[in-house]
């Protein structure tokens, strides 16, 4: 079946990085962007950007820009979200999502799923 | 940005009642890009709706979503016990793809 498994959880101190890998199966990987997105605990949803497997393009919130960067190993069906310059509010659990496309017979229908198990980050001195 | 904004924040209803879940957009949306998911205690978020109204493989025809424009709803027609969690809708129509920060459907 289509899943996406993540890395383990990290303990990182402040103003350093952390990189979470994200492994596909069951489908052809580079057909599909992956996105990524946080919840810090007890709290909301927060969407962190996307990446083309294919292409290696990608597009981030501007909230990350200049701190996370999104990239992938086609080899092994495997996409990275690495953040730095990590503090104390980066502390949240990371997922990836695969973006899927219905097609409704007249237009795309953009949806994530699946999602990866998540992956928690937790930033401490 | 578009800023989703969901009510109630929490929904206290019991087993067999009908719940009713908004989700308003500052801007116009097409429907094409507004999803719904639902998330249990401890996992990964999962794909109820997409398109606004189509349910995703092997969810349940109690669950509904309508909407257009800036105004949005997920209906659940008759509460089950495995129904209890937190509901989010998202829009794919312009970045960021932002999320609402969800509706807390919860056991009365």
């Amino acid at each position: 079946q289509v899943q996406l498994v993540q890395s383990g959880a990290e303990v990182k101190k402040p103003g350093a990085s952390v990189k979470v890998s994200c492994k596909a199966s069951g489908y052809t990987f580079t057909n599909y962007d992956i996105n990524w997105v946080r919840q810090a605990t007890g709290q909301g949803l927060e969407w962190m950007g996307w990446m083309n497997p294919t292409s290696g393009n990608t597009g981030y919130a501007q909230k990350f820009q200049g701190r996370v960067t999104m990239t992938s190993n086609t080899s092994i069906s495997t996409a990275y979200m690495e953040l730095s310059s990590l503090r104390s509010e980066d502390t949240a659990v990371y997922y990836c999502a695969r973006k899927y496309d219905f097609w409704s017979g007249y237009a795309y229908l953009p949806c994530f799923d699946p999602w990866g198990q998540g992956t928690l980050v937790t930033v401490s001195s | 940005e578009i800023v989703l904004t969901q009510s109630p924040g929490t929904l206290s209803l019991s087993p067999g009642e009908r719940a009713t879940l908004s989700c308003r957009a500052s801007q116009s949306v097409t429907s094409t890009y507004l999803a719904w998911y639902q998330q249990k205690p401890g996992q990964a978020p999962r794909l109820l709706i997409y398109g606004a109204s189509n349910r995703a493989t092997g969810i349940p025809d109690r669950f509904s979503g309508s909407g257009s424009g800036t105004d949005f709803t997920l209906t659940i027609s008759r509460l089950e016990p495995e129904d209890f969690a937190v509901y989010y809708c998202q829009q794919y129509g312009s970045s960021p793809y932002t999320f609402g920060q969800g509706t807390k459907l919860e056991i009365k």
